[in-house]
């Protein structure tokens, strides 16, 4: 079990171009989540998936967001023409569905910074 | 929704005093409690968890209390060493699908 990771760790870009990010969850789970994180502030929901399914999303996803997770293995987050509003730090994390509530577990996050 | 709020914003402690956060939440729907140390650069990392059905757990120098009817839920670390210092968040599990996170404490132990 190697964790949660995400790549790129960081990324700068300009103003109006396009982000993909990747996720990659632990192996067995079967939920993945997408959070916000800017400084001085909690995780901010974004979206989540049960499998390959993507079962909610938050108002905070403005179109330009597209989130995947085609096999329900990893999952890929998209940013559409950013704006500088968009810089955070971007966190997956993975959890496994069962009787019992979740626990959770955050890869170390993608840090987009747009100029 | 759910609001998960936090206090202190920071928090400085002497090297093995103890530290005390505490969280409130505003839906009595939610039913676990995570609480999550966070280094800088670093994903969350879990700590320890509470559910709904338990009012203590402790895990060696950690310990979270819940108390459902007044909706908070604190977390007390003891004998604090310079490697707690970190920012901790508490969060909330709403109706099985969604966390919701308070906004963090930094936490500070001076040698």
């Amino acid at each position: 079990d190697t964790g949660v990771s995400q790549d790129p760790r960081h990324k700068i870009t300009k103003r109006g171009q396009n982000v993909t990010f990747r996720c990659d969850p632990i192996s067995e789970h079967n939920r993945l989540y997408w959070y916000r994180q800017t400084l001085g502030q909690g995780p901010e929901f974004l979206t989540y998936f049960q499998n390959e399914a993507q079962l909610e999303k938050s108002r905070l996803l403005s179109d330009r967001f597209s989130a995947e997770r085609p096999k329900g293995s990893f999952s890929t987050l998209e940013i559409q023409r950013t704006e500088q509003g968009d810089s955070a730090m971007y966190l997956c994390a993975s959890s496994f569905l069962s009787g019992r509530a979740q626990e959770q577990f955050f890869g170390p996050g993608t840090r987009l910074t747009v100029l | 929704g759910e609001n998960v709020e936090q206090h202190p914003s920071t928090l400085s402690v002497q090297e093995g005093d103890s530290a005390v956060i505490k969280c409130t939440y505003s839906d009595s729907a939610s039913n676990y409690f995570p609480w999550y140390k966070q280094e800088l650069g670093k994903g969350p990392q879990l700590i320890i968890d509470i559910r709904s059905n338990v009012g203590e757990k402790k895990d060696q120098r950690i310990a979270v209390t819940l108390n459902k009817t007044a909706k908070h839920f604190s977390l007390h670390i003891t004998e604090t060493q310079p490697e707690d210092s970190a920012v901790y968040f508490c969060a909330a599990l709403h109706t099985g699908n969604q966390f919701y996170f308070g906004t963090g404490t930094s936490l500070t132990v001076i040698p």
